[in-house]
């Protein structure tokens, strides 16, 4: 079992939709990155959150220390959205531990 | 511009061949990382340098090798040791406070 599973794998919606991705971890940590892959490879840190939630235009990050889960929601989804979300954890050591991503498709 | 580049964008070489790529960056960041990025799966921690002239093995070190002879610069050098190298390779650093993680626009190898 990964250190990091994120759900769905592969997310599809139509525009304007509210979109969420879920990611749950199994090892101790001190900070959960966000990041967003768009189809070039290029990757841009969108969130790091330790505790609580963050917003960011239309992003919102969430994150219960105690389940061991975190959230990435879109509102207002648009087509410009598509790309993969990446979580990953940092745990010992100061190495981010990531998951495989999630493919989010946002058609007009 | 603050930020890190990757050069070559794509790479293509022959099996048997060695391979370096470059990786600089002007953030002043005293960490760097390379990752490896295959279809499906999450990046996988290849080396990391958290300062000068002083690096440690990630999770799939072996085929690969790194030097770190100056703050802004960390080269990967892919080895024909490494049985399987084609695979998009990503630089990365960070802030000391790990607030973000900045990454370069990777390179993706091509080994014939």
């Amino acid at each position: 079992k990964n250190e990091v599973e994120q759900s769905p794998q592969n997310l599809t919606a139509q525009e304007g939709e509210f979109i969420t991705i879920n990611c749950s971890y199994s090892v101790g940590i001190s900070a959960l990155h966000w990041l967003q892959q768009h189809p070039g490879g290029g990757i841009v840190s969108l969130f790091m959150l330790s505790s609580g939630k963050k917003k960011h235009g239309r992003l919102i990050a969430t994150i219960n220390i105690q389940e061991k889960h975190s959230s990435l929601h879109i509102t207002a989804s648009h087509p410009r959205d598509s790309a993969v979300y990446i979580c990953a954890v940092l745990g010992g050591a100061q190495k981010l531990v990531f998951g495989q991503g999630t493919r989010l498709t946002i058609n007009p | 511009d603050g930020g890190i580049t990757q050069s070559p964008k794509y790479l293509f070489r022959k099996e048997g061949q060695n391979v370096t790529l470059s990786c600089e960056q002007n953030l002043n960041h005293d960490a760097m990382y390379w990752y490896r990025q295959d279809p499906g799966q999450g990046l996988r921690l290849i080396y990391y340098s958290q300062i000068v002239n002083d690096f440690q093995k990630g999770d799939i070190a072996e085929g690969y090798s790194v030097s770190r002879e100056k703050k802004e610069s960390f080269p990967l050098t892919v080895t024909s040791a490494q049985k399987n190298p084609t695979a998009f390779y990503l630089c990365a650093s960070s802030d000391p406070g790990w607030d973000t993680q900045y990454f370069g626009p990777g390179t993706r190898l091509t080994v014939l």
